[in-house]
């Protein structure tokens, strides 16, 4: 079993929608937990951090995680086409982040 | 927020021949750096974690007399990639981690070997 699970997708919405991207994980040292958009052949952007479990909001994003299930999530509210991009889960432990895979989002206009 | 830059952004060298990809951080000190590979479709792969004035840190199966990297300074990491080969082509990219352990992202170099 991989430490981080990650719906590679293709996922495709229309402009407006409610998005939701989520990720597993099996290690239960990990205690910080990010995630990161990438657009096409550039590198990772930081979008939300978030240490305990709950919910964080920052505008349009809101970054869930639920420890005792090992589940955390992404939710983008009023999606817009600039949004398309790749969105990368990780995580942390000590020092050493652990990604996955990705999910490709598309939001058509 | 943090910016690190990375140079150059795209390469394409010769088989056999050694590529060098600087990674610095523009407005913050970075004690450690790290380096990831990342193959179209696929995740961030960490190589090597890199600590300013010490010796760098491998993942296991990466080899270090091939992916030479050097952390001269609080703001500069570099990684060589020595007698490159096809195989080796690959999207790398670095980060840099800041005094609240967030790592901020280069922009990746793109590296082909013909």
């Amino acid at each position: 079993q991989k430490e981080v699970e990650q719906d590679p997708g293709p996922l495709s919405v229309p402009e407006g929608a409610i998005v939701s991207l989520n990720c597993t994980y099996s290690n239960s040292a990990f205690q910080y937990f990010m995630w990161y958009r990438q657009y096409s052949r550039k590198g990772p952007e930081l979008l939300m951090y978030t240490y305990s479990s709950g919910n964080k909001e920052d505008g349009r994003f809101t970054a869930q995680v639920d420890k005792s299930s090992k589940y955390i999530s992404l939710f983008i509210r009023d999606s817009q086409p600039s949004d398309s991009a790749t969105y990368l889960c990780a995580m942390r432990g000590n020092y050493k982040l652990t990604f996955g895979k990705g999910t490709l989002l598309t939001v058509n206009p | 927020g943090a910016v690190v830059s990375q140079h150059p952004s795209w390469v394409i060298c010769k088989s056999g021949t050694s590529v060098k990809i600087e990674c610095r951080s523009l407005d913050f000190q970075a004690t450690t750096m790290f380096w990831y590979r990342q193959f179209p479709k696929q995740s961030l792969m960490l190589m090597a974690t890199s600590n300013e004035g010490s010796k760098a840190t491998y993942e296991q199966g990466v080899e270090k007399d091939k992916f030479l990297i050097n952390h001269a300074s609080l703001t500069l990491s570099t990684l060589t990639v020595t007698s490159a080969h096809p195989e080796d082509s690959s999207f790398y990219i670095c980060s840099a981690k800041d005094l609240t352990d967030t790592q901020y992202f280069g922009p990746g170099t793109r590296l082909t070997v013909l």
